[in-house]
């Protein structure tokens, strides 16, 4: 197994650009999360789902869309990239006990 | 509303030495209780959890915690910090009432220095 898996590692995008995280679980749970992490807040959750096609916001989801199709993947899309965006992004999967992903780090410029 | 306060932005502890990293938490009934640990450009590995039972829970790596819920506290201890501990440990609390489909409340982290 290779648990949870993001794609990309690292990115760099510029002020208003747009771009699709990919998250990808193969433990077949139900449970999907985005988190953000920056210095000094720990992780907050920014979207969530509780099954394929089902999705629902967390505590800071603006300027964050998300999809999910494959019960597997859970992707995050940024439609409009701001600077205040730059943070790095863990996927995780949960089937009581959250699982996490490498994480992506993303600078927009 | 849920809330994770971890006291402790910052520890340095000898090799060898005994930790306590603390974690308090608000919640209206028992939640679930979780420590990650995250290594320096890693991702957040689970050290150990506590859903129900017995309030001293063992973990990964000699770590293990203790929830007491007269203080509604979820410390860390380790009886012998080794130099491979030093990273950021957050604790996090889960809804009781969706156990698989809520997510978590994290602290804002503790980071841990392991001096020799």
């Amino acid at each position: 197994n290779a648990g949870v898996t993001q794609t990309p590692k690292f990115r760099v995008l510029k002020t208003g650009q747009s771009m699709t995280l990919l998250c990808a679980q193969d433990m077949n749970h139900e449970y999907m999360y985005w988190y953000r992490q920056d210095p000094g807040m720990g992780l907050r959750l920014i979207h969530y789902s509780v099954g394929e096609g089902t999705t629902a916001k967390g505590e800071v989801p603006d300027g964050y869309n998300v999809s999910r199709l494959k019960k597997q993947n859970f992707l995050l899309g940024l439609e409009s990239a701001a600077p205040s965006q730059t943070s790095v992004y863990f996927c995780a999967s949960s089937t009581g006990t959250q699982y996490f992903g490498p994480g992506t780090r993303l600078l927009v410029l | 509303a849920q809330s994770v306060t971890q006291p402790d932005i910052h520890i340095t502890v000898s090799e060898g030495a005994s930790l306590e990293l603390r974690c308090n938490y608000s919640y209206g009934a028992t939640p679930y209780l979780f420590w990650y640990v995250q290594s320096p450009g890693q991702g957040l590995q689970l050290l150990l959890k506590y859903f129900s039972g017995d309030t001293l829970v063992q973990g990964i790596k000699g770590f293990e915690a203790e929830f007491k819920r007269s203080q509604s506290s979820f410390n860390l201890r380790k009886p012998s910090v080794h130099w491979s501990d030093a990273a950021e440990y957050f604790c996090a609390v889960g809804s009781r009432a969706n156990q698989a489909g809520t997510a978590l409340i994290f602290g804002k982290g503790t980071t841990l220095s392991v001096s020799s």
